[in-house]
């Protein structure tokens, strides 16, 4: 049970470059996110899904693209980075339900660097 | 809005000592669910303590508390008998639910850096 694999780790992108953040999941969990981390901030959703087909957008989804075609993975595409899209990105994942016991599997974080 | 304010860019505590980091949220809704994450220089996000809003009883976990106090909207972080592995980054984070069917979404903080000094 590896829990959610977010791969690469690290990137660094020219301005205009486009490329995917991989997520996966190993646990059936329903619902799974994508958060970006800034400097000072705390975690903002961009885009999350509740199932296979069905995803909707976060607070800040400019920019980002997704798609759900498998329970397991959630990719985030970046069409053209910006460096305004320089920041640290977390997939997160959980058991669908409103219950306070289904809380949050965090992946361990891709760090992207815009140039 | 929905808003997450704690107001203590950063702390530091003795080795042993015992810490309270602040939270206060905004909200209109009576059905939802508060958190602590704690995130390490390793960047990984960790589950603290997690309280629900219709449970009086404060939430406890091992040396980790917290006050909830629900009229006041205040959400604050007791670290009892604090260790160095205690340094991290923590959010107070609020979930709200956007509709039926499990869609979410966690409103965090900007965070406190607990420094935990021997």
């Amino acid at each position: 049970n590896a829990g959610v694999t977010q791969t690469p780790k690290f990137q660094v992108l020219k301005t205009g470059q486009s490329m995917t953040l991989q997520c996966a999941q190993d646990m059936n969990h329903e619902y799974m996110s994508w958060y970006r981390q800034d400097p000072g901030m705390g975690l903002r959703l961009i885009h999350y899904s509740v199932g296979a087909g069905i995803t909707d957008q976060g607070e800040v989804p400019n920019g980002y693209n997704v798609s759900r075609s498998t329970t397991e993975d959630f990719p985030l595409r970046l069409l053209s980075a910006a460096p305004s899209q320089t920041s640290v990105y977390f997939c997160a994942s959980k058991t669908g339900g409103r219950s306070g016991a289904n809380v949050l599997t965090f992946g361990a974080g891709s760090r992207l660097t815009v140039l | 809005a929905q808003t997450v304010t704690q107001s203590q860019p950063e702390m530091s505590v003795q080795e042993a000592e015992t810490v309270t980091l602040s939270c206060t949220y905004d909200t209109s809704e009576s059905d939802y669910y508060l958190f602590w994450y704690k995130q390490p220089p390793s960047r990984q996000m960790i589950l603290v303590i997690r309280q629900e809003a219709y449970k009086q009883q404060n939430a406890t976990e091992n040396r980790f508390s917290v006050n909830f106090q629900k009229a006041a909207k205040s959400f604050s972080l007791k670290i009892s008998d604090s260790q160095l592995g205690d340094a991290a980054m923590y959010f107070c984070a609020y979930r709200i639910h956007i509709y039926q069917g499990g869609s979410e979404k966690l409103v965090f903080g900007k965070g406190t850096k607990l420094t935990v000094n021997p």
